[in-house]
């Protein structure tokens, strides 16, 4: 069965210091994964997606992150982190049609 | 602005009374609806995959009879909570899939709470 696991409930970074959010994944095939991000009374945002072309992923508002299929790893990272990049984000796998599995959720804190 | 507009955001209702949930596809015609339930301090749990025209597909251990979906509308899938309980509690978020863009856009959730 897919899986995710989010290895840290929250992270604390201090504005323009860089970001990593960690995700280990379990999968029995190739996996699709993704990242979300969730405001405070927003909807889930799409960050960025992995489906086997590319190991290093660019996603929206400078966010990357890179499958590493031998630490079983997708990693969320940004060079410097913005006051409005807290927030809530889910490392996610795809199991199914369209179904997707979440992981419990990093909240990051960024302080000034 | 969002695609997927879900009300109410937050609801407090009595023991033993029913709810119900609207998600919507704003602009785009969601054949596929997807419904799940976070529990503090746990991942979004799928609940069921609502289907326009057909009977939703439960996930296995989520009551169907208990938690009605209704998608009746390419814009429109609506969860209703029966008789809820104070396990019942939760955050609630829908999803739609915009098949033409091949993306699913997720609603802002809605945080219920029963007494």
């Amino acid at each position: 069965a897919q899986s995710v696991t989010q290895l840290d409930s929250h992270v604390s970074v201090s504005e323009g210091t860089p970001v990593l959010l960690r995700c280990n994944y379990s999968s029995s095939y190739s996996p699709s994964l993704f990242w979300y991000v969730q405001h405070p009374n927003k909807g889930l945002q799409l960050l960025l997606k992995y489906t086997s072309a590319a190991t290093l992923v660019k996603g929206i508002n400078g966010f990357e992150a890179e499958f590493k299929k031998s630490e079983t790893s997708f990693h969320l990272t940004k060079p410097s982190a913005h006051m409005s990049d807290a927030a809530e984000y889910f490392c996610v796998v795809q199991a199914g049609f369209q179904k997707l599995v979440f992981g419990t959720g990093t909240r990051l804190l960024v302080s000034p | 602005g969002a695609v997927v507009s879900q009300h109410p955001s937050w609801v407090i209702c009595k023991s033993g009374t029913s709810v119900k949930i609207e998600c919507r596809s704003l602009d785009f015609q969601a054949t596929t609806m997807f419904w799940y339930r976070q529990f503090p301090k746990q991942s979004l749990m799928l609940m069921a995959t609502s289907n326009e025209g057909s009977k939703a597909t439960y996930e296995q251990g989520v009551e169907k009879d208990k938690f009605l979906i209704n998608h009746a509308s390419l814009t429109l899938s609506t969860l209703t909570v029966t008789s809820a309980h104070p396990e019942d509690s939760s955050f609630y978020i829908c999803s739609a899939l915009d098949r033409g863009r091949e993306k699913l856009f997720f609603g802002s959730g809605t945080q219920l709470s029963v007494l």
